[in-house]
């Protein structure tokens, strides 16, 4: 059982497109984390939600508490935007626990 | 400010062996976390401490893995003995005080590759 589901796993785009990711959770949460992991390995926070939508530059985050729904935004997608990017809530529900997606891997094409 | 720096970056070892990874958090964060990812299960949380106390370890794999914080600017993970499944990618992140809360955003250190032969 996955607490954490993300869609698409593996995403092409062309240089430009706008890209979205979706990610739904089962559990009961107190935030919600967007991760970007860059090809290297290392690992940044992009965003955290407990609700509504944030925006950072190119990057849109949106949640619906009530569908238990998150949604990475990419506006026009560049090259360098090609990484991973990770879906994790944080559930005070089963003991304060985080639970991660399985990610979905970007690939910008110029 | 640093960062959250780990070390080594890079661990080969052998079978049986003990492992043990360091990590440094920001300075000023009261939270510590310590993932492990592999290409079969992801990022999974193994423990976490708050105010050097460990608060959740349920998920720590086995009794060879044992945490430590003995202060606020330091915390091992330790592995003994080592075997090959625990070869993974061990990262160590820290969260602020903001909020009071435990679900802060995270900052991540580079991570530390282990490979057990």
């Amino acid at each position: 059982k996955n607490e954490v589901e993300q869609s698409p796993q593996n995403l092409t785009a062309q240089e430009g497109e706008f890209i979205t990711i979706n990610c739904s959770y089962s559990v009961g949460i107190s935030a919600l984390h967007w991760l970007q992991q860059h090809p290297g390995g290392g690992i940044v926070s992009l965003f955290m939600l407990s609700s509504g939508k944030k925006k950072h530059g190119r990057l849109i985050a949106t949640i619906n508490i009530q569908e238990k729904h998150s949604s990475l935004h990419i506006t026009a997608s560049h090259p360098r935007d090609s990484a991973v990017y990770i879906c994790a809530v944080a559930s005070p529900n089963t003991g304060n626990q985080f639970y991660f997606g399985t990610g979905t891997s970007l690939t910008v094409i110029p | 400010d640093a960062g959250v720096i780990q070390s080594p970056r890079h661990e080969v070892t052998e079978m049986g062996q003990e492992v043990t990874l360091r990590c440094k958090p920001i300075s000023g964060h009261d939270y510590l976390f310590w993932y492990r990812q592999t290409m079969m299960r992801g990022l999974e949380l193994l423990i976490y401490f708050n105010n050097n106390v460990p608060i959740d370890d349920s998920g720590m794999p086995e009794d060879r893995f044992s945490a430590k914080m003995p202060n606020a600017s330091f915390s091992t993970l330790k592995i003994q003995p080592s075997e090959p499944r625990d070869s993974a990618v061990y990262f160590c992140a820290s969260s602020s005080p903001y909020r009071g809360s435990w679900d802060n955003e995270q900052f991540f250190g580079p991570g530390t590759r282990l490979t057990v032969l």
